[in-house]
């Protein structure tokens, strides 16, 4: 069965610093991994997705993510946060043979000015 | 650019009353979604459907009725509604497994 491991329910860094969310799958088959974001009172948004190809993978706002197939991850990252990245992150796992996708319990992301 | 939209966005209801939430989508996708969030928890899946007049359940579908009569929209029933279904929804719509394109929700208070 597929599974979304996010071990830190919040994360605070100050504002510039760098930042790592960490994620960790199960799944037997090949992944699909997905990061969402939740501003407050909205909808999930895609951040970026990895399907195929080049492990490191570029999204929005200057996020990228690598996956790690040996360590079974897909740790979201980006150089110097800002303060509005803070937000709740999802992480999410699906494949081209399965119906649903399974998602983390989501980071809480805090930036302190 | 895709889009999702969902009916209402908010909504009080009584205890034992029947509650539609409707959800449309423009993107020409197969499969659609309900998920409900409580505070400050993740997403439950409840129903979801990957083809018009069917519907598959869920995660969590006890409570809980799903209708795709066509391939842009997809509501949620609640037949009797319950305090434990205060909670915000979500409607999602996708190709299988890609990425999924969510609404903006619609938040239920029972009372």
């Amino acid at each position: 069965a597929q599974s979304v491991t996010q071990p830190d329910a919040r994360v605070t860094v100050s504002e510039g610093a760098s930042l790592q969310l960490r994620c960790k799958y199960s799944y037997s088959g090949t992944p699909y991994l997905f990061w969402y974001v939740q501003y407050p009172r909205q909808g999930l948004q895609l951040l970026l997705k990895y399907y195929s190809g080049d492990p490191v993978v570029q999204g929005v706002n200057g996020f990228e993510a690598e996956f790690i197939k040996s360590n079974s991850s897909f740790h979201l990252r980006k150089a110097s946060v800002h303060w509005s990245d803070s937000a709740v992150y999802f992480c999410a796992v699906s494949s081209s043979n399965t119906n649903k996708v399974v998602f983390g319990t989501g980071t809480r992301l805090q930036v302190l000015p | 650019e895709a889009a999702v939209t969902q009916s209402p966005r908010s909504k009080v209801a009584v205890t034992g009353g029947k509650v539609t939430l409707s959800c449309h989508q423009t993107n020409n996708h197969d499969y659609m979604y309900w998920y409900r969030q409580d505070t400050g928890h993740g997403l439950r899946l409840i129903h979801y459907s990957y083809v018009a007049d069917s519907t598959e359940k869920g995660d969590i579908p006890d409570g809980y009725k799903a209708s795709r009569p066509s391939q842009e929209n997809f509501s949620l029933i609640l037949e009797l509604a319950s305090l434990s279904q205060t909670a915000v929804y979500f409607c999602a719509s996708s190709d299988r497994g890609r990425e999924q394109y969510f609404g903006p929700g619609t938040r239920l208070t029972v009372l």
